[in-house]
Protein backbone atom coordinates (compact mmCIF):
# COMPACT_ATOMS: atom_id res chain seq x y z
CA UNK A 1 0.00 0.00 0.00
CA UNK A 2 1.27 3.27 -0.95
CA UNK A 3 2.02 5.71 1.95
CA UNK A 4 4.97 7.09 4.71
CA UNK A 5 6.59 5.51 6.77
CA UNK A 6 8.23 7.07 9.96
CA UNK A 7 10.73 4.66 12.68
CA UNK A 8 11.48 4.61 14.89
CA UNK A 9 7.96 4.85 16.07
CA UNK A 10 9.39 5.38 20.10
CA UNK A 11 12.64 6.38 20.73
CA UNK A 12 14.66 7.83 23.81
CA UNK A 13 17.83 9.59 23.44
CA UNK A 14 20.65 10.77 26.24
CA UNK A 15 21.43 14.32 26.73
CA UNK A 16 24.33 15.42 24.55
CA UNK A 17 23.64 12.58 21.28
CA UNK A 18 22.24 12.95 18.06
CA UNK A 19 19.59 10.59 16.90
CA UNK A 20 18.17 10.14 12.95
CA UNK A 21 14.16 10.00 12.60
CA UNK A 22 13.46 8.48 9.28
CA UNK A 23 10.96 8.76 6.99
CA UNK A 24 10.25 7.27 3.59
CA UNK A 25 6.99 7.72 1.31
CA UNK A 26 6.06 5.47 -1.90
CA UNK A 27 3.67 8.08 -2.56
CA UNK A 28 5.96 9.94 -5.36
CA UNK A 29 5.81 12.86 -3.69
CA UNK A 30 7.76 15.61 -5.06
CA UNK A 31 7.81 17.82 -1.81
CA UNK A 32 8.31 16.40 1.92
CA UNK A 33 7.73 17.73 5.24
CA UNK A 34 8.78 17.88 8.87
CA UNK A 35 6.51 19.17 12.12
CA UNK A 36 7.22 19.23 15.39
CA UNK A 37 3.96 19.13 17.78
CA UNK A 38 3.77 20.23 21.11
CA UNK A 39 0.69 20.02 23.46
CA UNK A 40 -1.44 23.13 23.07
CA UNK A 41 0.85 24.53 20.31
CA UNK A 42 -0.16 22.41 17.30
CA UNK A 43 2.31 21.56 14.31
CA UNK A 44 4.96 23.74 13.95
CA UNK A 45 7.03 23.40 10.57
CA UNK A 46 10.90 22.42 11.33
CA UNK A 47 11.95 21.71 7.39
CA UNK A 48 11.07 21.23 4.06
CA UNK A 49 12.10 19.94 0.33
CA UNK A 50 10.10 20.55 -2.50
CA UNK A 51 12.69 18.42 -4.87
CA UNK A 52 15.61 16.25 -4.59
CA UNK A 53 18.78 17.83 -3.04
CA UNK A 54 17.23 20.97 -2.16
CA UNK A 55 15.23 21.79 1.42
CA UNK A 56 14.53 24.73 3.44
CA UNK A 57 14.54 25.99 6.96
CA UNK A 58 11.06 25.89 8.44
CA UNK A 59 10.11 28.72 11.49
CA UNK A 60 12.24 26.18 14.06
CA UNK A 61 14.75 24.81 12.35
CA UNK A 62 17.47 25.02 15.18
CA UNK A 63 19.11 22.31 16.39
CA UNK A 64 18.30 20.22 13.26
CA UNK A 65 19.23 18.58 9.73
CA UNK A 66 18.00 16.79 7.06
CA UNK A 67 18.85 15.44 3.60
CA UNK A 68 17.23 14.84 0.61
CA UNK A 69 19.33 12.96 -1.35
CA UNK A 70 16.12 10.01 -2.71
CA UNK A 71 12.85 11.28 -3.84
CA UNK A 72 11.41 8.78 -1.40
CA UNK A 73 13.86 9.50 2.20
CA UNK A 74 13.87 12.84 4.25
CA UNK A 75 15.37 11.88 7.03
CA UNK A 76 15.57 14.01 10.21
CA UNK A 77 18.71 14.57 13.00
CA UNK A 78 17.79 16.28 16.03
CA UNK A 79 21.16 17.31 17.55
CA UNK A 80 22.69 17.89 20.85
CA UNK A 81 21.78 21.59 20.08
CA UNK A 82 18.52 20.85 20.01
CA UNK A 83 17.34 22.44 23.99
CA UNK A 84 14.53 20.93 24.03
CA UNK A 85 14.06 17.81 21.85
CA UNK A 86 11.42 15.88 23.47
CA UNK A 87 8.41 15.93 21.36
CA UNK A 88 6.59 14.27 18.68
CA UNK A 89 7.30 14.61 15.07
CA UNK A 90 5.56 14.00 12.40
CA UNK A 91 6.63 13.75 8.58
CA UNK A 92 4.47 14.69 6.06
CA UNK A 93 4.82 14.71 1.92
CA UNK A 94 2.17 16.12 -0.62
CA UNK A 95 1.64 17.06 -4.39
CA UNK A 96 1.42 20.67 -4.10
CA UNK A 97 -1.31 20.02 -7.06
CA UNK A 98 -3.80 19.52 -4.47
CA UNK A 99 -2.60 20.91 -1.21
CA UNK A 100 -3.13 17.70 0.95
CA UNK A 101 -0.36 16.53 3.25
CA UNK A 102 -0.37 12.47 4.02
CA UNK A 103 1.36 11.95 7.06
CA UNK A 104 3.20 9.32 8.73
CA UNK A 105 2.26 8.10 12.10
CA UNK A 106 4.75 9.79 13.78
CA UNK A 107 8.02 9.56 16.43
CA UNK A 108 7.84 10.11 19.60
CA UNK A 109 11.30 11.07 20.86
CA UNK A 110 11.95 10.94 24.63
CA UNK A 111 15.64 12.86 26.15
CA UNK A 112 16.19 11.56 28.92
CA UNK B 1 2.69 36.02 6.94
CA UNK B 2 0.22 33.34 7.19
CA UNK B 3 -1.20 32.59 10.68
CA UNK B 4 -3.84 30.41 12.06
CA UNK B 5 -5.92 30.61 14.91
CA UNK B 6 -8.22 28.00 16.60
CA UNK B 7 -9.91 30.03 19.86
CA UNK B 8 -11.25 26.73 21.63
CA UNK B 9 -8.46 24.42 22.80
CA UNK B 10 -11.39 21.85 24.04
CA UNK B 11 -14.90 21.44 23.05
CA UNK B 12 -16.54 18.75 25.23
CA UNK B 13 -20.38 17.61 23.61
CA UNK B 14 -22.89 15.09 24.10
CA UNK B 15 -23.51 12.40 21.49
CA UNK B 16 -25.84 13.14 18.89
CA UNK B 17 -25.49 17.13 19.34
CA UNK B 18 -24.43 19.65 16.77
CA UNK B 19 -20.84 20.98 16.53
CA UNK B 20 -18.90 23.67 15.40
CA UNK B 21 -15.11 24.22 16.12
CA UNK B 22 -13.64 27.25 15.30
CA UNK B 23 -10.80 28.62 13.07
CA UNK B 24 -9.60 32.17 12.19
CA UNK B 25 -6.91 32.69 9.55
CA UNK B 26 -4.77 36.07 8.46
CA UNK B 27 -2.82 36.26 5.21
CA UNK B 28 -2.22 39.04 3.52
CA UNK B 29 -2.58 36.65 -0.09
CA UNK B 30 -5.22 34.47 -1.28
CA UNK B 31 -4.94 30.95 0.88
CA UNK B 32 -6.25 27.33 0.60
CA UNK B 33 -8.07 26.37 3.65
CA UNK B 34 -7.98 22.67 4.98
CA UNK B 35 -9.55 20.81 8.19
CA UNK B 36 -7.33 18.13 9.49
CA UNK B 37 -8.20 15.16 12.54
CA UNK B 38 -5.94 13.19 14.69
CA UNK B 39 -6.76 10.31 16.52
CA UNK B 40 -3.98 9.75 19.76
CA UNK B 41 -0.53 8.66 18.93
CA UNK B 42 -0.95 8.66 15.03
CA UNK B 43 -0.69 11.55 11.76
CA UNK B 44 -3.32 13.60 10.67
CA UNK B 45 -6.00 12.83 7.97
CA UNK B 46 -8.06 15.13 6.14
CA UNK B 47 -11.29 15.59 6.83
CA UNK B 48 -11.46 18.57 3.56
CA UNK B 49 -10.09 21.31 2.03
CA UNK B 50 -11.33 24.74 0.29
CA UNK B 51 -9.48 25.53 -2.46
CA UNK B 52 -11.99 27.83 -4.67
CA UNK B 53 -15.69 27.48 -5.64
CA UNK B 54 -18.29 27.20 -3.09
CA UNK B 55 -17.53 28.76 0.26
CA UNK B 56 -19.50 25.47 1.91
CA UNK B 57 -16.98 22.59 1.62
CA UNK B 58 -18.38 19.21 2.58
CA UNK B 59 -15.79 16.49 4.04
CA UNK B 60 -15.56 13.09 5.20
CA UNK B 61 -17.21 11.71 8.03
CA UNK B 62 -20.31 14.51 7.58
CA UNK B 63 -18.43 16.97 8.51
CA UNK B 64 -18.34 20.52 6.42
CA UNK B 65 -16.86 24.04 7.10
CA UNK B 66 -17.73 27.51 5.41
CA UNK B 67 -15.50 29.78 4.04
CA UNK B 68 -16.04 33.61 4.44
CA UNK B 69 -13.61 35.61 3.46
CA UNK B 70 -15.13 38.87 5.02
CA UNK B 71 -14.58 37.25 8.30
CA UNK B 72 -10.96 35.39 7.56
CA UNK B 73 -13.17 32.40 9.21
CA UNK B 74 -13.20 28.91 8.12
CA UNK B 75 -15.58 27.13 10.94
CA UNK B 76 -15.91 23.30 11.15
CA UNK B 77 -19.32 21.82 11.50
CA UNK B 78 -21.56 18.63 12.31
CA UNK B 79 -25.04 18.13 12.95
CA UNK B 80 -24.22 15.60 15.11
CA UNK B 81 -21.27 13.90 16.60
CA UNK B 82 -20.49 10.25 17.33
CA UNK B 83 -18.40 8.96 19.94
CA UNK B 84 -16.12 7.91 17.34
CA UNK B 85 -15.58 11.83 16.44
CA UNK B 86 -13.82 12.00 19.74
CA UNK B 87 -10.00 13.40 18.09
CA UNK B 88 -8.24 16.52 18.03
CA UNK B 89 -9.11 18.71 14.89
CA UNK B 90 -6.53 21.24 13.01
CA UNK B 91 -7.28 23.63 10.81
CA UNK B 92 -4.61 24.88 8.40
CA UNK B 93 -3.64 27.42 5.81
CA UNK B 94 -1.63 26.68 2.40
CA UNK B 95 0.61 29.47 0.81
CA UNK B 96 -0.67 29.82 -2.82
CA UNK B 97 2.22 27.06 -4.32
CA UNK B 98 1.37 25.05 -1.04
CA UNK B 99 5.32 25.18 -0.10
CA UNK B 100 4.01 25.71 3.06
CA UNK B 101 1.11 24.94 5.97
CA UNK B 102 0.46 26.91 8.84
CA UNK B 103 -1.60 24.89 11.14
CA UNK B 104 -3.63 25.93 14.30
CA UNK B 105 -2.74 24.74 18.05
CA UNK B 106 -5.98 22.47 17.59
CA UNK B 107 -9.25 21.88 19.10
CA UNK B 108 -9.47 18.42 21.49
CA UNK B 109 -13.10 17.22 20.65
CA UNK B 110 -14.58 15.49 23.48
CA UNK B 111 -17.85 13.51 22.55
CA UNK B 112 -20.28 12.27 25.75
CA UNK B 113 -22.43 9.55 25.83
Amino acid sequence: DGGITQSPKYLFRKEGQNVTLSCEQNLNHDAMYWYRQDPGQGLRLIYYSQIVNDFQKGDIAEGYSVSREKKESFPLTVTSAQKNPTAFYLCASGTGATGELFFGEGSRLTVL
Amino acid sequence: AQSVTQLDSQVPVFEEAPVELRCNYSSSVSVYLFWYVQYPNQGLQLLLKYLSGSTLVKGINGFEAEFNKSQTSFHLRKPSVHISDTAEYFCAVGSYNFNKFYFGSGTKLNVKP
